[in-house]
């Protein structure tokens, strides 16, 4: 089975310019999320879905930042403008959950991360 | 916010010897994952634990749920030179969505 597709896997781009970030989730996963991952604060999540619906934006660094996720195989996190201190790992990761419910099997799997670099 | 402990941060060993790391929370966890990242890469999973007191073994890998459902355990046994990489402990609450992730371990084997 194809794991989480995240394109690109790596992006250089000059700052204000826009970044869109692409994921795929597991097929049958009805949870995805966005992390970001730098060497100073760790993995951060910065939003997550449920059903398609956004539930979670709190992690959204500020309004720059933007999330999507029309269908349930397909996601966007967009950076607009972008800043060098964006420049980090983004992760996409699914999962399935029922209503928040542990069940056997409730864990959460990632891509391969797009590395950012603003300059 | 509720945080994850997970310790040591770092570690470098002989090849061949055994590693432990833990991970303890201020809360109670329903579920206790293990990952772990190359460089370059994503986390990769590794052993995923659903009850406490629960043992779970994958090769040479071994993790635990604590009986506490606050803490978890991860051994390495006889470690080899591509067991280097970054260990990742996260948990997960009946009842939310959020899965949160240790700060992780570090793991260097020197040959």
């Amino acid at each position: 089975d194809a794991g989480v597709i995240q394109s690109p896997r790596h992006e250089v781009t000059e700052m204000g310019q826009e970044v869109t970030l692409r994921c795929k989730p597991i097929s049958g996963h009805n949870s995805l999320f966005w992390y970001r991952q730098t060497m100073m604060r760790g993995l951060e999540l910065l939003i997550y879905f449920n059903n398609n619906v956004p539930i979670d934006d709190s992690g959204m660094p500020e309004d720059r930042f933007s999330a999507k996720m029309p269908n349930a195989s397909f996601s966007t996190l967009k950076i607009q403008p972008s800043e060098p201190r964006d420049s980090a790992v983004y992760f996409c990761a699914s999962s399935w959950t029922n209503n928040g419910l542990v069940l056997s099997g409730n864990t959460i799997y990632f891509g391969e991360g797009s590395w950012l670099t603003v300059v | 916010g509720q945080q994850l402990n997970q310790s040591p941060q770092s570690m470098f060993i002989q090849e061949g010897e055994d590693v432990s790391m833990n991970c303890t929370s201020s809360s109670i966890f329903n579920t206790w994952l293990w990952y772990k990242q190359d460089p370059g890469e994503g986390p990769v999973l590794l052993i995923a634990l659903y009850k406490a007191g629960e043992l779970t073994s994958n090769g040479r890998l071994t993790a635990q749920f604590g009986i506490t459902r606050k803490d978890s355990f991860l051994n390495i046994s006889a470690s080899i030179p591509s067991d280097v990489g970054i260990y990742f402990c996260a948990g997960h609450s009946s009842g939310t969505y959020k899965y949160i992730f240790g700060t992780g371990t570090r793991l260097k084997v020197l040959a």
